[in-house]
């Protein structure tokens, strides 16, 4: 029940592209839902977050869409950048409670020219 | 001002040896988090430190594994008699307590068992 289920294990895109990475949650206690980016080499950095009260979160080119009825969440990367190309990690908390995230198994974007 | 910062960067060992991985977290971040990532692989949870709470080592996956943190600051992650499915980068975090899901990532320490 603590699982955070993350596809696809890998993704590639053209430059200029839509790149669309998905998750879901069994835990209906968890209400924060960041995303983390990481580089290799480098540990993970917070890219967007969002709680469940919004259905959309937009910051620049990243967008959290978020479903709750069906415990699901999406990060979207508008006009994908090679510099975008990274490991993606959706995470689960609960914001008042467990002090403790639980991580997506990550998705390697790769943006290809 | 400066981030989480793990030490070594690297580390070779031969299996059966103890290692000791050190993070200093960000200063005034009370709550500690040890992480493994396996090549390729998502981020295991092992440990976390809150404050002078007791520690949470409910993803310690043996008694090989153990951490301490002195002074509500910098933590140790010791693992004793290393296997090779040890092998893997260990990622400390820390975070203001409350704010778990702003956790601030050091660059890892590489530990391969040979």
């Amino acid at each position: 029940q603590q699982q955070v289920k993350q596809s696809p294990q890998s993704l590639i895109v053209q430059k200029g592209g839509i790149s669309i990475i998905n998750c879901a949650y069994e835990n209906t206690a968890f209400d924060y839902f960041p995303w983390y980016q990481q580089f290799p080499g480098k540990g993970p950095a917070l890219l967007i977050a969002i709680r469940p009260d919004v259905s959309e979160k937009k910051e620049g080119r990243f967008t959290i869409s978020f479903n709750k009825s069906a415990k699901q969440f999406s990060l979207h990367i508008m006009d994908s950048q090679p510099g975008d190309s990274a490991t993606y990690f959706c995470a689960a908390t609960e914001y008042f409670g467990n002090e403790k995230l639980t991580f997506g198994t990550g998705t390697r974007l790769t943006i290809i020219p | 001002g400066a981030g989480v910062s793990q030490s070594p960067s690297n580390k070779v060992t031969e299996k059966g040896k103890d290692v000791e991985l050190r993070c200093d977290p960000i200063s005034g971040h009370t709550a500690l988090y040890w992480y493994r990532q396996s090549l390729g692989q998502g981020l295991e949870f092992l440990i976390y430190f809150q404050g002078n709470s007791a520690p949470d080592k409910s993803g310690l996956p043996s008694d090989r594994f153990s951490a301490e943190r002195t002074g509500g600051s910098v933590s140790t992650l010791t693992i004793q008699r290393t296997q090779q499915e040890d092998s893997a980068v260990y990622l400390c975090a820390s975070s203001l307590v409350g704010i778990a899901y702003e956790q601030y990532f050091g660059p890892g320490t590489r530990l391969t068992v040979t």
